[in-house]
């Protein structure tokens, strides 16, 4: 069964500490993962995607890692801010449909304390 | 500026009434998507269309129906709202070789 695990399920660290979000998939065939932040309220708005032979990719302060042979990522957050309090959803997408279809994790629900 | 929108950005109605809610995108997409979430959970496909006239049910069943006359509009439409179908709506667009987009959500409540 094709599915997107999460953790940790939530995370409170204090403005300006680096965090690390995971993310296990058992999605196949694979396609590409990606990141979302979804602020309360609102729709994902995608942070990176990797392809299968990408093992790392960076936007601002948010880099993210792939483990395709694991079927790992993680997400690493540096000098956290206010602002990146928000549910952090990683996605993964096979390529077994013309659809492209996407499987998502419950999210982490990351609080950044000033 | 190319975006899609969602209106209403939240809804609470009465039970039994018929509601649609509203997605449009100016992106030119030919692939849109309705996906429900409840809160802590993952998000659920209910609908998708390949393009216009094309529409199909997701993985999560719904009562919801949806259609898909014009390239940029993807209403979704309970004919008979009940409590249970309380929940956030996201609609999203894609077209080949680019990543999906989502729009704002909307947050709805039924009494």
């Amino acid at each position: 069964k094709n599915q997107v695990e999460q953790s940790p399920q939530s995370l409170i660290i204090l403005e300006g500490k680096n965090c690390t979000l995971q993310c296990n998939y058992t999605v196949s065939p694979f396609s590409n993962l990606r990141w979302y932040k979804q602020d309360t309220g609102r729709g994902p708005v995608s942070l990176t995607i990797m392809t299968f032979s990408e093992n790392t990719k960076s936007n601002g302060r948010y880099t993210a890692t792939l483990d395709a042979d694991t079927k790992q990522s993680s997400l690493h957050i540096t000098a956290s801010q206010l602002s990146d309090s928000a549910s952090y959803i990683c996605v993964v997408s096979d390529r077994g449909s013309t659809l492209g279809r996407l499987y998502f994790g419950r999210g982490t629900q990351l609080t950044v304390w000033p | 500026e190319a975006d899609i929108y969602q209106t209403p950005r939240y809804l609470v109605i009465g039970t039994g009434k018929k509601i649609t809610l509203e997605c449009s995108q100016t992106m030119g997409h030919d692939k849109m998507y309705w996906y429900q979430q409840d809160p802590g959970m993952e998000l659920h496909l209910i609908h998708y269309s390949y393009g216009v006239n094309s529409t199909e049910k997701g993985d999560l069943s719904s009562e919801s129906t949806v259609s898909r006359i014009r390239t940029e509009h993807f209403p979704l439409t309970l004919e008979s709202a009940r409590p249970s179908h309380t929940s956030q709506y996201l609609c999203a667009s894609t077209s080949l070789g680019s990543e999906q987009f989502f729009g704002p959500g909307t947050r709805l409540t039924v009494l």
